[in-house]
This record gives structure tokens, C-alpha cells and sequence, in this order.
């Protein structure tokens, strides 16, 4: 069964204290691993797309790193503004009949950074 | 451009009641979602579309309905409220059934 698990469930940084979140998936296929930021009251806002395994994406503070069982997303030097949860989710392959599978979320990891 | 646009954002149902979220994107995107959003539970897929006139069923179609007549609106109907759709919902749009773009949510509690 395909299955996405984040941890920590929630983490607490000092400003500038760099740290990396985790994301466990099983998949019959890896089409996509997608990271995104959702704050509070607010929709999901997409972050990166990972395709295949040893890609790396960055933006800002964030870098997302891919293997073939799991993804990192690390925080360098985190200032208070990225607080927020991220979401993990996947994609797998075209099942046999063609069409899309649709995305797996994991449940997020809640960061909180303190100034 | 205002990306993907959900109304309203909040609502009260009484069980039984039936209403309309609205949905729609100007970013001229073929692929449309609406998810709602749990505590303890990630997110869920209720219903996608691929294009105008083309619908398909997520993983939890029970109690909604759809319907695509233009590329912009991706409506959503709950029919017959039940105390188990009080959630959070997104809309959400796509360019390639990739990276999607959500909108602001509305929260429904059904009592």
C-alpha cells in the first residue's frame, strides 16, 4: 500500500538553528514527491518537486534532497517568518489502465522558530 | 492574477441542508481538485477534473457532487449535510496534474 510518513510531527527551532525534517514514503513507482508550506487558515503552497533520486531543489533557506525511500527538507539558519507546517505528498506512476495516481499526503510536521 | 478563489470562506449547515462551495481559477489550468482537510487525518481527495465536462471520483466522493462546465469553475455541492463533513476544504488547480495550486479554504461545520 502506498504510504507517506512524516516526523517529527513537530519540531521547535531557534532562530538560525538549522535542521532537517524527513519524509518516508512507500510508492509502486515514484512519478513526483511535492513539498509544500501551509500556513495557519491558509492553503498548501507548493514549495519543490522531486523526480528521482540524488535531485536536489533549493529556495531561500530551504533545500530538498530525494532517495528512493525518502525525502529531506533542510532549514538553514530558520528565521521566525518560516514557521509553518510542511507537507509532504506523492505521486506514483500511470497505473496500467493509464491514468494519473493521484497524490499521497503525509500529515505534516509543524515547525515553530523562536527569535 | 488571483490564483484559485474559494467562497465563502466560513459556514454554518444544520444537518440536512445542502450548499455550494464555489471554485474558480484564472490561471487557465486543465486540472481542478477539491480536498478537504482533517485533523490527524491529511489531506483527502473528494473529486478531480481533468478538463470542461470531465469528472472523476477521489477517495472520498460519498455525499458531494461536482460539475466542470468551464475551465475556471469547479463548484462543489454537498447534498444533505451530516455532522461528518464539518472540515476544512480546499480547491485546488493544475497545469499538468503536478505541482498544484490551492486556494484560501472555507471551513464548513455542519450541527
Amino acid at each position: 500500500e502506498d504510504q507517506v510518513t512524516q516526523s517529527p510531527e513537530a519540531l521547535r527551532l531557534q532562530e538560525g538553528e538549522s535542521s532537517s525534517l524527513n519524509c518516508s514514503y512507500t510508492v509502486s513507482g515514484l512519478r513526483g514527491l511535492f513539498w509544500y508550506r501551509q500556513d495557519p487558515g491558509k492553503g498548501p503552497e507548493f514549495l519543490f518537486t522531486l523526480y528521482s533520486a540524488g535531485e536536489e531543489k533549493e529556495k531561500e533557506r530551504l533545500k530538498a534532497t530525494l532517495t528512493k525511500k525518502e525525502s529531506f527538507l533542510h532549514i538553514t539558519a530558520p528565521k521566525p517568518e518560516d514557521s509553518a507546517t510542511y507537507l509532504c505528498a506523492v505521486q506514483s506512476r500511470r497505473d496500467n489502465a493509464g491514468n494519473n495516481r493521484k497524490l499521497i499526503w503525509g500529515l505534516g510536521t509543524s515547525l515553530a522558530v523562536n527569535p | 492574477n488571483a490564483g484559485v478563489t474559494q467562497t465563502p470562506k466560513f459556514r454554518i449547515l444544520k444537518i440536512g441542508q445542502s450548499m455550494t462551495l464555489q471554485c474558480t481559477q484564472d490561471m487557465n489550468h486543465n486540472y481542478m481538485y477539491w480536498y478537504r482537510q482533517d485533523p490527524g487525518m491529511g489531506l483527502k481527495l473528494i473529486y478531480y477534473s481533468v478538463g470542461a465536462g470531465i469528472t472523476d471520483k477521489g477517495e472520498v466522493p460519498n455525499g458531494y457532487n461536482v460539475s466542470r462546465s468551464t475551465t475556471e469553475d469547479f463548484p462543489l455541492r454537498l447534498e444533505l449535510a451530516a455532522p461528518s463533513q464539518t472540515s476544512v476544504y480546499f480547491c485546488a488547480s493544475s497545469p499538468r496534474d503536478t505541482e498544484a495550486f490551492f486556494g484560501q479554504g472555507t471551513r464548513l461545520t455542519v450541527v
